[in-house]
């Protein structure tokens, strides 16, 4: 089963990117990267996902490394609106995600 | 808005007691999953239907069931209840089966049981 680690916090300074890095060394070969974060005790919110290509959508981009053992979300101009918890998975099992304790992103004003 | 809908949003009730959370999920999605996030444990999956049947169990206790409806709404039912059972429950909903192909979730915004 391919577990995630994650750095446990993380500040950036509003208006600049925030890069949350993830190391998934143990990934299979058709297993997706997902991101998702949760806002204080809100549901968690989808941001991306991908396999091997890095992925670019409206809220951020997903740069994979060529082996697939890591990954990073990058926020491009961070707001305080994106302080949260972000977290990494990779599909554990059947169709249940991994959680994990993820990285607490500040944004500082 | 992720489009799932949860009931209720807050709930507080005693020990030994039943509750029922209930779950809608997104227009046209047939798969409802449901998660526990307590303080030390994190975001736990319970269980997973897909269009009425049972798809996937996770970390789901034997005083917990769930079911899903015709019109694929979900219940997740909780006795005999414990202080631990404190906790925020999320359902997600997916319109696929399988996480397999790349599916996201879309989660409610929880129901909060606290026990007292």
């Amino acid at each position: 089963d391919a577990k995630t680690t994650q750095p446990p916090s993380m500040d950036c300074a509003e208006g600049r990117a925030a890069n949350l890095p993830c190391n998934h060394s143990t990934i299979s070969g058709n297993e997706y990267v997902y991101w998702y974060r949760q806002i204080h005790s809100q549901g968690p919110q989808y941001i991306i996902h991908g396999l091997k290509n890095n992925e670019t959508n409206e809220m951020a981009s997903l740069i994979i490394t060529e082996d697939r053992k890591s990954s990073t979300l990058i926020l491009p101009h961070a707001t305080l609106r994106d302080t949260a918890v972000y977290y990494c998975i990779v599909r554990v099992g059947g169709n249940q995600f991994y959680f994990g304790t993820g990285t607490s992103l500040t944004v500082i004003p | 808005d992720s489009g799932v809908t949860q009931t209720p949003k807050h709930l507080i009730t005693a020990t030994g007691q039943r509750v029922t959370l209930r779950c809608s999920p997104r227009s046209g999605d047939l798969s409802v999953y449901w998660y526990q996030q307590s303080l030390d444990q994190g975001l736990q999956f319970l269980i997973q239907y897909y269009n009425g049947e049972e798809r996937a169990k996770g970390n789901i206790l034997e005083r917990f069931s769930a079911q899903q409806f015709p019109d694929l709404h979900s219940e997740l039912n909780l006795s005999s209840l414990e202080l631990g059972d404190s906790a925020l429950y999320f359902c997600a909903s997916s319109p696929r089966d399988s996480l397999r192909m790349g599916g996201e979730l879309f989660f409610g915004e929880g129901s909060r049981l606290t026990v007292l």
